[in-house]
This record gives C-alpha cells, structure tokens and sequence, in this order.
C-alpha cells in the first residue's frame, strides 16, 4: 500500500493570511499530484493538479512539488473563511494499469474571519 | 449536468439487504473509480473499470463487494448482505482516456446499514 502523509490540524488561520499545507509520500514511482478541497458532508472537489517539479499558481493557490524530496504542498493566499474545508493530498503512480489515487488523511483548515 | 452523478444519494439498508450504488461519469469520460471514505477516515480506493472491463480492483474486499460497468448504463457497485461496517459514504470518479488525467468526483452515496 502506498503511503500519503498529511498534518490532520487542525490548522487555522487569521483571514487573508498564507496558509500552507503539506503533503510527503513514500513511493518513488509517484508521477502525479492533486489537491482536492472537501467540504463537511461533500464530495472531494479538485483544485489543483502537478506533474513537474516546481512551482504551480492558479489564482490565489500555489503547488509545489520537490520530487526528490518527495514533498507536495499547497500554499493558499489571502485565505477566505470560504477556504475553511478539508484539503487531501492525493499521490497517482501510473504503472501498469493502475490509475488509482491514493489519499492522504487530510489536513482540516480554518480560517478565522 | 455534464458532471459526475451518483445515486441515489442517501441509501439506508438493513444488515443483510444488498445495496446498489450507481454512477454515471462526465460525458466524454471513459474511465470510472470508486473510493471509500468511512467515518473520519481517508479516501479509500476500491475498483477501477472501463467499459465492459474491471481493471484494477485491488481495493475491493474480497467478498460481498462487486463492481461493474456495462457497455449501456451506469456503473454499478454491489453490496451483498450489508453490514453495519459498510456504512460509509461511496464516491465515484471519472476521467477521460488520457495518459495524465484528473479525476472528477461525483457527490457521492451516503450508505446507512441499520
């Protein structure tokens, strides 16, 4: 079973702060890297996606990505209170025929109006 | 609706009954998965179909779960003879054919087993 760590928080924030989220994975062959945003009681709602190492910006998100370090994050600007949700990591190594994700536990982010 | 759907969206069975989740992927998607999330924990992956085909389903628990996904119609998840531990809520997501695709989560199906 592959593994994908997360912080679980909670995290909270002060309103239109940085708040930055964090992801390691233990298998090597992992070639693809997605933040998914889930609110109580919904479904899993995609952010962002990575395959390359470096920096990704999509309006107020951010995701890195250090292959070598095995380390993902998500850094959100200007945090909302809207932005208050669970944020999973989700780790996909496409070998074979598996296209699976593998979910980390998730991080629970608060931000404080 | 171009997205995901699932149903039905609440199901309430009791120990024994069969219950039957179905789903239909994005228009254009070819690809569906399904994934478990049991209370307070993480996303768990169970089985991965294509049309007429089950390609991985190394999560799936080796008895009383089934998945399928016929040529017409929804993809089905079956569960025989439920018990109180299956309740959880059963998402599934599509994606098209492509080498790096995302996958697109439906609202998912939220199984009581009383």
């Amino acid at each position: 079973q592959k593994e994908v760590e997360q912080n679980s928080g909670p995290l909270s924030v002060p309103e239109g702060a940085i708040a930055s989220l964090n992801c390691t994975y233990s298998d090597r062959g992992s070639q693809s890297f997605f933040w998914y945003r889930q609110y109580s009681g919904k479904s899993p709602e995609l952010i962002m996606f990575i395959y390359s190492n470096g920096d990704k910006e999509d309006g107020r998100f951010t995701a890195q990505l250090n292959k070598a370090s095995q380390y993902v994050s998500l850094l959100i600007r200007d945090s909302q209170p809207s932005d208050s949700a669970t944020y999973l990591c989700a780790v996909r190594v496409s070998s074979g025929s598996a296209r699976q994700l593998t979910f980390g536990s998730g991080t629970q982010l608060t931000v404080l109006p | 609706n171009a997205g995901v759907m699932q149903n039905p969206r609440h199901l309430v069975r009791r120990r024994g009954q069969e219950a039957r989740l179905r789903c239909s992927p994005m228009k254009g998607h070819s690809h569906v998965y399904w994934y478990r999330q049991l209370p307070e924990e993480g996303l768990k992956f169970m089985v991965y179909l294509q049309k007429e085909n089950i390609i991985d389903e190394s999560g799936m628990p080796k008895e009383r779960f089934s998945a399928e996904f016929p040529k017409e119609g929804p993809s089905i998840l079956r569960i025989q003879q439920v018990v109180r531990g299956d309740s959880a809520a059963y998402f599934c997501a599509s994606s098209p054919d492509r080498v790096q695709e995302t996958q697109y989560f439906g609202p998912g199906t939220r199984l009581l087993v009383l």
